[in-house]
């Protein structure tokens, strides 16, 4: 089974340019999260759809990221303008339809480490 | 959220038993205890979760205290592939069993 599925691996960017990181989900796989990690810090949820629906965005800052999942399935996250701060590692995780067992397994992909310089 | 206190590291010898603690002192009585792990340059795992019981898989042990304000992770034989960061989190149905990451501790295994 294909894991999370993250592009680019790498990228560096001047500020104040567009960037944008694509994520491909597990297949199946209703729930995709966008998390932000700082180097030494643990991820911070950033986004959370249900199949199309964005139904936690409370900690994306809305001024310059955005992000989508037009059909449910892969989702895009994009910064515009980029600034110096936003250097970090953006991951994407997926999960499926939980069951009653609290269990929340997310399965992660590598991530896309952004430079802005 | 109930919030989760780790070491900031610990060591631990090749083929020994990895024995992490968590403080989640203002734990309710819906909220789960998850435990991820990170190794350099990769997403998080997913290790395994608990409510009241032990529980146990292939990877590790998790024993939770009868008044559930602590838990250990036990790595029963500590590997090399074992070196990674590792993430007690508590969460609960309500609020979708959000997860939030701390800091964690850093395990290193020696050889």
């Amino acid at each position: 089974e294909a894991g999370v599925v993250q592009s680019p691996r790498y990228k560096i960017i001047e500020k104040k340019q567009p960037v944008a990181f694509w994520c491909n989900p597990i297949s199946g796989h209703n729930t995709l999260y966008w998390y932000l990690q700082n180097l030494g810090q643990g991820p911070e949820l950033l986004i959370r759809y249900e199949n199309e629906e964005a139904v936690d965005d409370s900690q994306l800052p809305k001024d310059r990221f955005s992000a989508e999942r037009l059909k449910g399935v892969d989702s895009t996250l994009k910064i515009q303008p980029a600034e110096l701060g936003d250097s970090a590692v953006y991951l994407c995780a997926s999960s499926s339809t939980k069951s009653g067992t609290g269990l929340n397994e997310q399965f992660f992909g590598p991530g896309t480490r952004l430079t802005v310089l | 959220d109930a919030k989760t206190t780790q070491p900031t590291s610990m060591d631990c010898a090749e083929g020994r038993a990895a024995n992490l603690p968590c403080n989640h002192s203002t734990i309710s009585g819906n909220e789960y205890v998850y435990w991820y792990r990170q190794i350099h340059s990769q997403g998080p795992q997913y290790i395994i979760h608990g409510l009241k019981n032990n529980e146990t898989n292939e990877m590790a042990s998790l024993i939770i205290t009868e008044d559930r304000k602590s838990s250990t992770l036990i790595l029963p034989h500590a590997t090399l592939r074992d070196t990674a960061v590792y993430y007690c989190i508590v969460s609960f149905r309500s609020n979708d069993y959000k997860l939030s990451f701390g800091a964690g501790t850093t395990v290193t295994v020696r050889a």
